[in-house]
């Protein structure tokens, strides 16, 4: 299985924090996603990471990848109560995307 | 566009009823996926579809459950009989090739 398995299973801070989530997985892959999702909709992409790629940065996102270590970082700078969600990675090799738990976060303003 | 439509939003049934749920994915969308997610068991993906073909339906639990989609617009996930422990939402995405997916925003359904 390539599922990503996310770690904290659940995460609190403060506003103005940054929050940190982290994704391993086990088989090689094409590329990793990242999702929100809200309490009561569905999931909702947030950023790609390709395999040969390291790094990749959108607005206050910062996703990193280590394939040598098969695991990515998702980083939420300056966090907002509106951040508070459920985030999820997703990995795909020869599957479709396949989706760990996720990561509850709770941003307390 | 709209985004993925499912219908309906909610579902309340009772056990051994048949149960039909539908999607309609994002025009020129390749790829149709159903999902079920649980506290329990997390996102759990059930069968996807690539150009109206089911190409995997390994995640499908069991004979209870079947999936169509006769034409790019539209696709129906079916159970019956339906059980208690099929009360989950579910999730119709649809994608471009490989690309991000796009969810519509589930049918929470309760098997009483």
């Amino acid at each position: 299985s390539q599922q990503g398995e996310e770690d904290p299973q659940a995460l609190s801070i403060q506003e103005g924090e940054n929050a940190t989530m982290n994704c391993s997985y086990k088989t090689s892959i094409n590329n990793l996603q990242w999702y929100r999702q809200n309490s009561g909709r569905g999931l909702v992409h947030l950023i790609l990471i390709r395999s040969n790629e390291r790094e990749k940065h959108s607005g206050r996102l910062r996703v990193t990848l280590d394939t040598s270590k098969k695991s990515s970082s998702l980083l939420i700078t300056a966090s907002r109560a509106a951040d508070t969600a459920s985030y999820f990675c997703a990995t795909d090799g020869n599957t479709p995307l396949v989706f760990g738990k996720g990561t509850r976060l709770s941003v307390i303003a | 566009d709209a985004g993925v439509i499912q219908s309906p939003r909610h579902e309340v049934t009772e056990m051994g009823q048949e149960v039909t749920l539908r999607c309609k994915p994002i025009s020129g969308h390749d790829y149709l996926f159903w999902y079920r997610q649980t506290m329990m068991r997390g996102l759990e993906l059930l069968i996807y579809f690539n150009n109206n073909v089911p190409i995997d339906d390994s995640g499908m639990p069991e004979d209870r459950f079947s999936a169509k989609m006769p034409n790019a617009s539209f696709s129906t996930l079916k159970i019956q009989p339906s059980e208690p422990r099929d009360s989950a939402v579910y999730f119709c995405a649809s994608s471009e090739l490989d690309n991000e997916q796009f969810f519509g925003p589930g049918t929470r359904l309760t098997v009483l």
